[in-house]
């Protein structure tokens, strides 16, 4: 079956713009992630979804930065105002769940390449 | 607190010899998943295994095998007769079932020179 997919596979953009960031998980996966990693750096947690529930948002950087989740599938990361240092790969995953003791495992997009000049 | 250790920043070996990666995790549940990911240099994380803490066996898949060790909670990962392809960066990783998200080690790059 078809995995994650993520687009645009890379962006440039000038300072100042605003970036929208777009991630269809895997058909029937409730739980979504967002991940940014920078340079030959680990993976920093951004955002959280899971089904119908309020998303987690407490790894966003600031309020230039926010999600959304429509119909429980489709996923879009926007960065308004884009800064120099929100250059990063912009990582997506996606499980069947988590909770009620078990933690599926995540499978992840290509990721999103953002460059801000 | 969680915590994934991969005190290995950066292993070089040549071809075919066997290679093991460690990974070190801290944790105060009784219940809890670990994880392999590989990224190769097209960036894409590849999910690799997934364990869970009631199941200490080790695992064979090809020349892929994994060392859970509950004891010395370590959870290490080794490469035999390793190839040009296996060359990436390997990320250990920690859940539990109550927090959703993954506990990262900060990677292993893994240079396999022909």
């Amino acid at each position: 079956g078809a995995g994650v997919s993520q687009s645009p596979s890379n962006k440039v953009t000038e300072k100042g713009k605003d970036v929208e960031l777009r991630c269809d998980p895997i058909s029937g996966h409730t739980a979504l992630y967002w991940y940014r990693q920078s340079l030959g750096q680990g993976l920093e947690f951004l955002i959280y979804f899971q089904g119908n529930s309020a998303p987690d948002k407490s790894g966003l950087p600031s309020d230039r930065f926010s999600a959304e989740r429509t119909g429980g599938s489709v996923s879009t990361l926007t960065i308004q105002r884009t800064q120099q240092e929100d250059s990063a790969v912009y990582l997506c995953a996606s499980s069947l769940a988590h909770g009620q003791g078990k933690a599926d495992t995540q499978y992840f997009g290509p990721g999103t390449r953002l460059t801000v000049l | 607190a969680q915590k994934v250790t991969q005190a290995q920043t950066e292993i070089s070996v040549v071809e075919k010899e066997d290679v093991t990666l460690d990974c070190v995790y801290e944790t105060r549940d009784t219940t809890y998943y670990l994880f392999w990911y590989k990224q190769p240099p097209s960036g894409e994380l590849v999910f690799l295994i997934r364990r869970n803490s009631f199941d200490e066996q080790n695992e064979i898949s090809g020349r892929y095998s994994w060392n859970f060790q509950k004891s010395t909670s370590s959870f290490n990962f080794t490469i035999t007769a390793s190839q040009v392809v296996d060359s990436a960066v390997y990320f250990c990783a920690l859940s539990d079932t109550s927090n959703y998200q993954l506990i990262w080690g900060a990677g292993t790059k893994l240079i396999i020179k022909p």
